[in-house]
């Protein structure tokens, strides 16, 4: 089975800055996607950012980004220009084109005003 | 925007008892999830439907719960007996088609379930 881990169960950050969160996976194989979920307290998942493990550009959506070490097997993301609705928590999870989808046990971000 | 709908948002029952919970996807979406989510920690998948059949159902505890997606479209999730150690948010989601093309999840708002 896969492994998702995620090493911050806390983070903050001050409003307008960057702040990068950590995720590093375990897997055999050689084609596979990565995701950032975002939940907000008391709301639904949302997907933040995806990316292809047979890509080599980075992906990148708006004030979010990606640093994919694929020989690390580390899926980083950054959020530039933090805001405070950004507050919440943040899950990677990888999946390797089967039936499976892991997710890591989350970082709680705050963005402090 | 289409979204994942879910029901009850809240629902607290006394162990013994036994709980269901509703969802509906996404429209048109062949895949759906059931998923438990554990205060503090990640969701992990109870069981995946493509179109009416289980796909994949290995970490659903079958003594006690049960789900089903009769016409392919809406799912239940049943458990019973409810156990204190069932507390916890249960998340429906779906995506258009097997995860296996790398597919995007749609999560819907989850039941948040209290045995007590």
């Amino acid at each position: 089975a896969q492994t998702v881990t995620q090493s911050q169960p806390e983070m903050s950050v001050q409003e307008a800055e960057t702040v990068t969160l950590s995720c590093t996976y375990d897997t055999s194989e050689s084609n596979y996607y990565l995701f950032w979920y975002k939940q907000p307290p008391s709301r639904q998942m949302i997907l933040v950012i995806r990316q292809e493990a047979y890509k080599q550009q980075n992906a990148t959506e708006n004030r979010f980004s990606v640093n994919f070490q694929k020989a690390a097997k580390s899926s980083s993301l950054k959020i530039s220009d933090s805001q405070l609705g950004d507050t919440a928590m943040y899950f990677c999870a990888s999946n390797t084109g089967g039936n499976q989808f892991y997710f890591g046990t989350g970082t709680s971000l705050t963005v402090i005003p | 925007e289409a979204e994942v709908a879910q029901s009850p948002r809240y629902k607290i029952t006394e162990k013994s008892q036994a709980v269901a919970f509703w969802c509906d996807p996404i429209s048109g979406h062949a895949t759906l999830y059931w998923y438990r989510q554990i205060l503090g920690q990640g969701p992990e998948l109870l069981v995946q439907f493509q179109d009416e059949s289980v796909v994949d159902d290995s970490q659903l505890p079958k003594d006690r719960f049960s789900a089903e997606r009769l016409k392919g479209v809406d799912s239940t999730l049943k458990i019973q007996p409810a156990e204190l150690g069932d507390s916890a948010m249960y998340l429906c989601a779906s995506s258009l088609v097997d995860l296996g093309r790398g597919e995007t999840q749609y999560f819907g708002p989850g039941t948040r379930l209290l045995v007590l």
